[in-house]
């Protein structure tokens, strides 16, 4: 079991480019959740998706950011026109559809943006 | 709506000394209840869980008690080691669905040798 795999694991670059990290969850599991953690703070979570359907986007999500999950596998997010505020750890975590396993949600090591 | 709160940090003990980290939550229904530890410039690993009222969840010594009548889900750990040092993550999951984890602010624990 590789676990959750993000890359890349950290990117600087320049206020108004775009960027984009991809997530690979744990194999089958089909929900797949993005998470945003500043310095010094839990995260906060940004959407969610059950297979390739985006079920729920937090009001963090602006229109600047775009999360796609398109065969239900991997998932990228891509943010648009950086800003500076954009700069934090971006978290992907993966969990199974079965009560058996209680639904535990296994993170990934976390995508480091600075925007400067 | 739901949410964590969590003692705030750092907490500061020499090794082998007694650790709680505090933490309540505010919920509707029967929440599950997490630890997470985060060691630097890592990810989150999930410690230790319970998932309805009495259960007490534990991992590598830690134990956390799910107190519904407290709200309460309190970390501790009888004797620290200097390897324990990390942020400390309390999370909530709302019952039914998918519900998503929500997290508290976390708790830095250094412990010194």
């Amino acid at each position: 079991d590789t676990g959750v795999s993000q890359d890349p694991r950290h990117k600087i670059t320049k206020r108004g480019q775009n960027v984009t990290f991809r997530c690979d969850p744990i194999s089958e599991h089909n929900r797949l959740y993005w998470y945003r953690q500043t310095l010094g703070q839990g995260p906060e979570f940004l959407t969610y998706f059950q297979n390739e359907a985006q079920l729920e986007k937090s009001r963090l999500l602006s229109d600047r950011f775009s999360a796609e999950r398109p065969k239900g596998s991997f998932s990228t997010l891509e943010i648009q026109r950086t800003e500076q505020g954009d700069s934090a750890m971006y978290l992907c975590a993966s969990s199974l559809k079965d009560r058996g396993t209680g639904n535990t949600i296994y993170f990934g090591e976390g995508s480091w943006l600075t925007v400067v | 709506g739901n949410s964590v709160t969590q003692m705030e940090g750092p907490v500061t003990l020499s090794e082998e000394a007694f650790l709680t980290i505090n933490c309540t939550y505010t919920a509707t229904g029967y929440p599950s209840l997490f630890w997470y530890v985060q060691y630097p410039g890592e990810g989150l690993q999930l410690l230790l869980k319970a998932t309805k009222a009495d259960d007490k969840g534990s991992n590598k010594g830690f134990e956390a008690t799910y107190r519904k009548e407290t709200t309460s889900f309190h970390l501790e750990k009888g004797s620290v080691q200097v390897s324990d040092s990390a942020v400390y993550f309390c999370a909530l999951r709302g019952a039914g669905g998918y519900n998503k984890l929500i997290f508290g602010a976390g708790t830095r624990l250094a412990v010194h040798p």
